[in-house]
């Protein structure tokens, strides 16, 4: 069956670092890839997307690749702020209504 | 613009009450509706799925049940709660046809 997989954390960085979370897909077909973020007692909001294979998400200073051949969609950002403490949730959507969502990644900002 | 209603935004139940959710969307017509369960620490569950009035899917045999008596109102229930209920539940939505989904602010539920 289709699944998400992401890298544990939580993820601990200084502001102004460079941000990698690690997502990695198993689906048939050609499955729609995400991220979504978390805020500490809020609800998931989109983060960005890609619907086909070399597509680039990105959204608020973060990216992502839809990597077929790797079957990966990594969230990528240059330079975090306190303010993207959050957890992050990788998901694929195959149709039929339903989505996979990842177990998510803890990142928290020190300054 | 559409927005998703959530409440209560935190409810403390004792077990073996009912319970009752409910989430409303706004500024979409026949939206596809979803219920979620996100235990701590853990990533999110898919419990039901509306895709018209009274039509509900459920994907995991539990002791809850979700009802769609309007075309914008879900509606998460259960006759006696237990211990395991305990969680943060999301309700979302998606467009017929698209596939990005929009979550609610969520219900915390802790039962007692």
């Amino acid at each position: 069956g289709n699944s998400v997989t992401q890298m544990e954390g939580p993820v601990t960085l200084s502001e102004e670092a460079f941000l990698t979370i690690n997502c990695t897909y198993t689906a048939t077909g050609y499955p729609s890839l995400f991220w979504y973020v978390q805020y500490p007692g809020e609800g998931l909001q989109l983060l960005l997307k890609a619907t086909k294979a070399d597509d680039k998400g990105s959204n608020k200073g973060f990216e992502a690749t839809y990597r077929k051949e790797t079957t990966s969609f990594h969230l990528e950002k240059g330079s975090v702020q306190v303010s993207d403490s959050a957890v992050y949730f990788c998901a694929l959507y195959s149709g039929t209504y339903k989505y996979i969502f990842g177990t998510g990644t803890r990142l928290k900002v020190l300054a | 613009s559409q927005t998703i209603h959530q409440w209560p935004a935190t409810l403390v139940q004792p077990v073996g009450s009912p319970l009752s959710l409910e989430c409303t969307v706004e500024g979409t017509s026949n939206p596809n509706l979803y219920w979620y369960r996100q235990a701590a620490g853990r990533g999110l569950q898919l419990l039901f799925y509306s895709v018209g009035i009274g039509q509900i899917s459920s994907e995991v045999p539990q002791n809850l049940s979700a009802s769609r008596p309007q075309d914008r109102q879900f509606i998460l229930s259960s006759k006696k709660l237990l211990l395991s209920d305990s969680g943060f539940y999301l309700c979302a939505w998606s467009s017929s046809g698209k596939e990005t989904q929009y979550f609610g602010p969520g219900t915390r539920l802790l039962v007692l």
